[in-house]
């Protein structure tokens, strides 16, 4: 099993040009996850998407849109880009967490390699 | 609103004696816990989480956390430190009851680095 995985692992864009970062699982989760990281900010949740079909905004979702194209990938596109957006992105899945024995599991969230993103 | 604190951006251990990692979390109920470690150039990978239960937790590594309710505390441990085990450390927590809108939040990372 590959895990989680996403291309490009690098780009270098120039303001105002657009792109899409893919991800895709094969680890059969149903939510999936795009984050940023940014130096001394840990990691911020751009967009989620708890199950195929649905998709909901995180903590910074300006400048971003997704697309859950089928319960394997979740792509993440910046239709015009400023150099805000210049950091590392993460994609990560989980298991939906659900009800068992009277409590909800837990939802360990499996991550990719990451795409180093740079905006000029 | 739910929040992490990892109230040091570095921590520096000579090899071979025990380490320490600080996380102290705000959350409505009980929580979720999780830590994760981050090599360089790499994702993050899933080091150990607390559910319920007993207070200390073992994971990978050789790496154990302890739940501390009382001090909303969930540090991360290890007995004897190895170079290898320098890296970039995040601490996580989610409320424990479940809904769509309930998510993950990470803290700001803690930088380990062990000495030789």
């Amino acid at each position: 099993n590959a895990g989680v995985t996403q291309t490009p692992k690098f780009q270098v864009l120039k303001t105002g040009q657009s792109m899409t970062l893919q991800c895709a699982q094969d680890m059969n989760h149903n939510s999936m996850y795009w984050y940023r990281q940014d130096p001394g900010m840990g990691l911020r949740l751009i967009y989620y998407s708890a199950s195929e079909g649905t998709t909901d905004k995180g903590e910074v979702p300006n400048g971003y849109n997704v697309s859950r194209l089928n319960k394997r990938e979740f792509s993440l596109r910046l239709e015009s880009a400023a150099p805000s957006q210049t950091s590392v992105y993460f994609c990560a899945s989980s298991q939906k967490p659900r009800l068992a024995g009277g409590k909800h599991t837990t939802d360990t969230q499996y991550f990719g390699p990451g795409t180093r993103l740079t905006v000029l | 609103a739910q929040s992490v604190a990892q109230p040091e951006d570095q921590v520096n251990v000579a090899e071979g004696n025990p380490l320490t990692v600080k996380c102290t979390y705000s959350v409505s109920g009980n929580p979720y816990l999780f830590w994760y470690v981050q090599y360089p150039n790499r994702g993050l990978q899933f080091l150990l989480k607390y559910i319920t239960g007993d207070n200390l937790v073992k994971g990978s590594y050789g790496f154990e956390a302890e739940f501390n309710k009382s001090q909303t505390s969930f540090h991360l441990k290890k007995p004897s430190a190895l170079v290898s085990d320098s890296a970039l450390y995040f601490c996580a927590v989610r409320p424990y009851f479940y809904s769509s809108a309930s998510k993950i939040i990470f803290g700001s990372g803690t930088r380990l680095s062990i000495r030789p």
